[in-house]
């Protein structure tokens, strides 16, 4: 089974603040997808990134994808409390075989 | 305007139950998958489907059981339910070569 470990797992900073999330594997993916959840809701994808060292941009927000496609990373510029859920990181093998999501990293942004 | 629908949002019931979580999604995708979450935690994946008639079980051990008649539908049956599948399902599904998941808002089960 592959893992995807996702760092921190709880942040709770103040509005205006910057954070980095990680996603990190041992496994080599073919895409990377990044989703939010709020409370109550499903996920909903934010960005697929496919190409080793990618860099997308989403406004505030910057996604990266690691040289070696086994880690990303999610950036927030002055983070708002509409930032405020559960961020997913989610790996695909490519083929037939299942995406993998990650631990989740539950994110709080304080007014 | 293509979707995921799943019913009931919520349900409250007792230990011993048969209960059945509806899924179905618009958009003609070949691949469905339901999760089981636990508010605010990861994603836990219990069954998944290639296409009509084919289903499998997912990395979390589940007595759930799932059928995939129609493209566009698939439940998820619990033959008899107790306090520990308490627990968020969401149902997703992809289209097949795609890796984007579309979501639904999920089941918040409750078995007391």
């Amino acid at each position: 089974t592959q893992l995807l470990e996702q760092s921190p797992q709880f942040l709770s900073i103040q509005e205006g603040e910057n954070l980095t999330v990680y996603c990190n594997s041992s496994s080599v993916f073919s895409s990377l997808q990044w989703y939010r959840q709020e409370p109550g809701e499903g996920p909903v994808l934010l960005v697929t990134v496919v190409t080793g060292g990618e860099v997308k941009k989403l406004k505030r927000l910057t996604f990266q994808f690691g040289d070696a496609r086994k880690d990303s990373s999610l950036h927030i510029t002055a983070a708002q409390p509409g930032d405020t859920g559960l961020y997913l990181c989610a790996g695909d093998s490519g083929g037939y075989q299942k995406v993998t999501f990650g631990t989740g990293t539950k994110l709080q942004v304080i007014p | 305007e293509a979707d995921i629908y799943q019913t009931p949002r919520y349900l409250v019931i007792g230990t011993g139950k048969k209960i059945t979580l509806e899924c179905s999604q618009t958009m003609g995708h070949d691949k469905m998958y339901w999760y089981q979450q636990d508010p605010g935690m990861e994603l836990h994946l219990i069954h998944y489907s290639y296409g009509v008639n084919s289903t499998e079980k997912g990395d979390l051990s589940s007595e759930s059981t799932v059928s995939r008649i129609r493209t566009e539908h698939f439940p998820l049956t619990l033959e008899s339910a107790r306090p520990s599948h308490t627990s968020q399902y969401l149902c997703a599904s992809s289209e097949v070569g795609f890796d984007e998941q579309f979501f639904g808002p999920g089941t918040r089960l409750t078995v007391l």
